[in-house]
């Protein structure tokens, strides 16, 4: 079975520019979970999709964060402009359905913002 | 609301010897509890996970985790370190029932001495 496919996997950018990260979850899992890990810290949850509808984006920065998920599979953040504190591996994953607590982990993509 | 404490950012153990992370929690509700491994430069991994039942919980690679209620705790452990446990360790909460998102701690990195 193949995993959650994540890409880029290293991203480096200027301030106040835009960058975009995309995610394949596991085929057939409707939940995806985008998160973001500072170094140092635990990844934390910026937004949860149940199949292309928005579950929770309480923590999600809206003025400069966007998701999508077109279709309910392959999800897109967005970062626009990007700022210097946004550096961080942005981490993705996915559930099957009614199983939530096992979350399955993309390898991550390592943002630097100079 | 939910939380974790980690105690150790980082433990240091000789191979062979027990491995022992500490983790606390604070839910208002009954939990449920995981520990996440986390690999240089990939995702993480589902170790082990405590939802109902019995209270020790064994997982993959020899791991395994007590949830003591009276001591709001699900430390882990390992009899014998291996190298290949060298990693950063995640413990994680969500309250049981209904949806919650997963609240991550801040980690354990884990050295394993030769």
């Amino acid at each position: 079975e193949a995993g959650v496919a994540q890409s880029p996997r290293y991203k480096i950018i200027e301030k106040r520019q835009s960058v975009a990260f995309w995610c394949n979850p596991i085929s057939g899992h409707a939940t995806l979970y985008w998160y973001q890990q500072i170094l140092g810290q635990g990844p934390k949850l910026l937004i949860q999709f149940q199949n292309n509808g928005v579950v929770d984006d309480s923590q999600l920065p809206k003025d400069r964060f966007s998701a999508e998920r077109l279709k309910g599979v392959d999800s897109t953040l967005k970062i626009q402009p990007a700022k210097l504190e946004d550096s961080a591996v942005y981490l993705c994953a996915s559930v099957l359905a009614g199983e939530r607590y096992e979350q399955f982990f993309g390898p991550g993509t390592r943002l630097t913002v100079l | 609301a939910q939380s974790v404490t980690q105690l150790g950012s980082h433990v240091s153990v000789s191979e062979g010897a027990l491995v022992l992370l500490r983790c606390n929690y604070s839910s208002s509700v009954p939990p449920y509890l995981f520990w996440y491994v986390q690999y240089p430069n990939q995702g993480l991994q589902l170790l082990l996970k405590y939802t109902t039942g019995a209270t020790l919980v064994k997982g993959i690679n020899g791991f395994e985790a007590e949830f003591k209620k009276s001591e709001t705790s699900f430390h882990l452990t390992k009899p014998s370190a291996h190298m290949s446990d060298a990693a950063e360790y995640f413990c994680a909460v969500t309250p049981s029932g209904g949806y919650q998102k997963v609240t991550f701690g801040t980690g354990t990195k884990l050295q394993v001495i030769p």
